[in-house]
Order: C-alpha cells, then sequence, then structure tokens
C-alpha cells in the first residue's frame, strides 16, 4: 500500500499567490516524522519543512507552512506569496520508527508572473 | 561543509557491466540510504544503513549491493546493469537522535544503461 500519496501531478499558480498541496500519509506507527522536499530544475532535494506527529502546532518556515491534520492524516504544505522561484517539484514524505524515509511521487508547481 | 558527496554525477554503462556510486558524508551520521528517481515516481529507497557495519533492504533492492564498513562511506554497487536500471541515484543521510532526522541529499548521479 502506499504510504504517501500526493494527488496532484501538477499546479499553476499567480506570482504573489498562496498555493496549498495535497498529501496524505498511512501508518501504524505512533511516532513519525513528515517532511516536504523541493527539488528545481537543477535536480537537488530541498528540505523545506518537518512535523513530527506529536507536534500540537503546526510547523512554519517562513512562508511555508504545514496543516497537519492527524486524524484525517493529512499533511498539506501551504506556500504563501508564491514567487516565480518557487516553481519546482515538491515532494511530500514521512519517516517511521524504522528510520526509513518514504515519498510521495511528488508535484509540479509553476509559478505564472 | 562538504554534507553529503557522492560520485560520479554522470555515468554510462553498457547492459552487464558493473560499476560502483560512491557516497560519502562528513557529518558523522548515523543513517545513510540509497534512492532511485524515475519520471512519475518519487524516490524509491534501495538500501540503508543505521550505522557502519548494518545494512538493510529498502523498497527496491535487485541488483544493488551496499556496504557500510566506516560512518562515513556508503557506496551502491551495480554488479550487472540492466537497462531498467537507468534512473537518477540519490544518496542521503541523517543523524538518529531527537530532532536530527531530516535526511540530507547528495546531488544526484545520472545513470544510464545502454
Amino acid at each position: 500500500a502506499q504510504k504517501i500519496t500526493q494527488t496532484q501531478p501538477g499546479m499553476f499558480v499567480q506570482e504573489k499567490e498562496a498555493v496549498t498541496l495535497d498529501c496524505t500519509y498511512d501508518t501504524s506507527d505512533p511516532s513519525y516524522g513528515l517532511f516536504w522536499y523541493k527539488q528545481p530544475s537543477s535536480g537537488e532535494m530541498i528540505f523545506l519543512i518537518y512535523q513530527g506527529s506529536y507536534d500540537q502546532q503546526n510547523a512554519t518556515e517562513g512562508r511555508y507552512s504545514l496543516n497537519f491534520q492527524k486524524a484525517r492524516k493529512s499533511a498539506n504544505l501551504v506556500i504563501s506569496a508564491s514567487q516565480l522561484g518557487d516553481s519546482a517539484m515538491y515532494f511530500c514524505a514521512m519517516r517511521e520508527a524504522d528510520y526509513k524515509l518514504s515519498f510521495g511521487a511528488g508535484t509540479t508547481v509553476t509559478v505564472r508572473a | 561543509n562538504a554534507g553529503v558527496t557522492q560520485t560520479p554525477k554522470f555515468q554510462v554503462l553498457k547492459t552487464g557491466q558493473s560499476m560502483t556510486l560512491q557516497c560519502a558524508q562528513d557529518m558523522n551520521h548515523e543513517y545513510m540510504s540509497w534512492y532511485r528517481q524515475d519520471p512519475g515516481m518519487g524516490l524509491r529507497l534501495i538500501h540503508y544503513s543505521v550505522g557502519a557495519g548494518i545494512t538493510d533492504q529498502g523498497e527496491v533492492p535487485n541488483g544493488y549491493n551496499v556496504s557500510r564498513s566506516t560512518t562515513e562511506d556508503f557506496p551502491l554497487r551495480l554488479l550487472s546493469a540492466a537497462p531498467s536500471q537507468t534512473s537518477v541515484y540519490f544518496c542521503a543521510s541523517s543523524g538518529s537522535g531527537p530532532g536530527a532526522n531530516v535526511l540530507t541529499f547528495g546531488a544526484g548521479s545520472r545513470l544510464t544503461v545502454l
């Protein structure tokens, strides 16, 4: 079974607007971590934001925030005030107790001027 | 800081050839792993290690071998390359304690098998 599901293969967003990238996960571990990575066209993997399963508050890092809904097993990434440099592939990932990190298929975001 | 260093960045092989992708990290990370990235499939875990002398299989281990003789190095070996192994390979490492779970990735190695 898929551990991480990203249902949006591609999205377009207007510059300066916000965009939400969906991510749902599946685990029976009580302790896990959720991550978002950005992969620009140059190919490197850039860590954006982390949410632990026991964290009470939603994680935020600058223009990135993670909308964590534990009961729904959802960890959506919100990018506020989109910039042209935000155009990239975005991956949701989950790390369980065995340290293995499972990735979703990714969502391509294109920011339009 | 060098972080995670992968070599080579690009490699072309013929079917049946063998090769080793090198991965080294200078952050004293206990956890190291190899992923392959194929279009539309995200990153899939090949093998991983939680410390020197310990390795385990991930989601797609067939056709690949690994070893972890030191904390710093985690080479990935293709014993007999197949066209299905054409992919981009990433090495990644992290610490294993609380708050140290973020994986740091290497720049990637693009492998083509003809």
